[in-house]
């Protein structure tokens, strides 16, 4: 049972246009959510996050978007940068702790040139 | 570089063996957090520990223990192999006082299991 869902495997985007990311949840006691970058052969990189009492989050080129009631959350990315080109993924915790991040299994974003 | 080191890279071994994987965390870092993730899979969160004291425990099979040592590195015991342990095993370690969730991550040890 998979509480955490990224339904796009990939997503294309053209360099210098908006990349947005969607992510879905089903568990309602996640209060704490997050966004990974991964690059081939690394380690995933901490990109942003958001606490549930917040609906937007905002780090430069990066912003997420929560919707508590329909259980969804975003990343949006402007303008987009080849640099951008990894997979993200999204993930979710209860208690706002560390113990036990919940991820989904990743969106591959392709920056077009 | 994340600055959490992970070891060996890469391992391929029989099903039925046991192997060890390695993690040094962060400087200062006194979590570890062990994920394992195979193919089109995302991370699966094994097991947490937080200054050689077991936190949290996720999906992880009997046949897999941890532990973390008072220098804080951390080893990931997989035993009695099969098949479908073959995956990419991750370690992560945070920093106190630093946003919940906000994990750095090694390089990951892929294990291939034949």
């Amino acid at each position: 049972d998979q509480q955490v869902k990224q339904n796009s495997p990939s997503l294309s985007v053209q360099e210098g246009r908006i990349s947005i990311l969607n992510c879905d949840y089903t568990n309602s006691m996640f209060d704490y959510f997050l966004w990974y970058k991964k690059y081939p052969a690394e380690g995933p990189t901490f990109l942003i996050s958001i606490s549930s009492i917040k609906d937007k989050n905002e780090d430069g080129r990066f912003t997420v978007f929560l919707n508590k009631s329909a259980k969804h959350l975003s990343l949006h990315i402007v303008p987009s940068q080849p640099g951008d080109s990894a997979v993200y993924f999204c993930a979710a915790s209860e208690r706002g702790g560390a113990d036990g991040l919940t991820f989904g299994k990743g969106t591959h974003l392709i920056i077009q040139p | 570089d994340s600055g959490v080191t992970q070891t060996p890279k890469h391992l391929i071994t029989a099903t039925g063996q046991r192997v060890t994987l390695r993690c040094s965390p962060r400087s200062g870092d006194l979590s570890v957090y062990w994920y394992q993730q195979s193919l089109d899979q995302g991370l699966q969160f094994l097991i947490h520990y937080y200054n050689g004291e077991e936190r949290a425990k996720g999906n992880i099979l009997e046949r897999f223990s941890a532990q973390q040592f008072p220098d804080l590195h951390s080893e990931l015991n997989l035993s009695s192999l099969e098949l479908g342990d073959s995956a990419l095993y991750f370690c992560a370690s945070s920093a106190p006082g630093r946003g919940a969730g906000e994990l750095f991550f090694g390089e990951g040890s892929r294990l291939t299991v034949l």
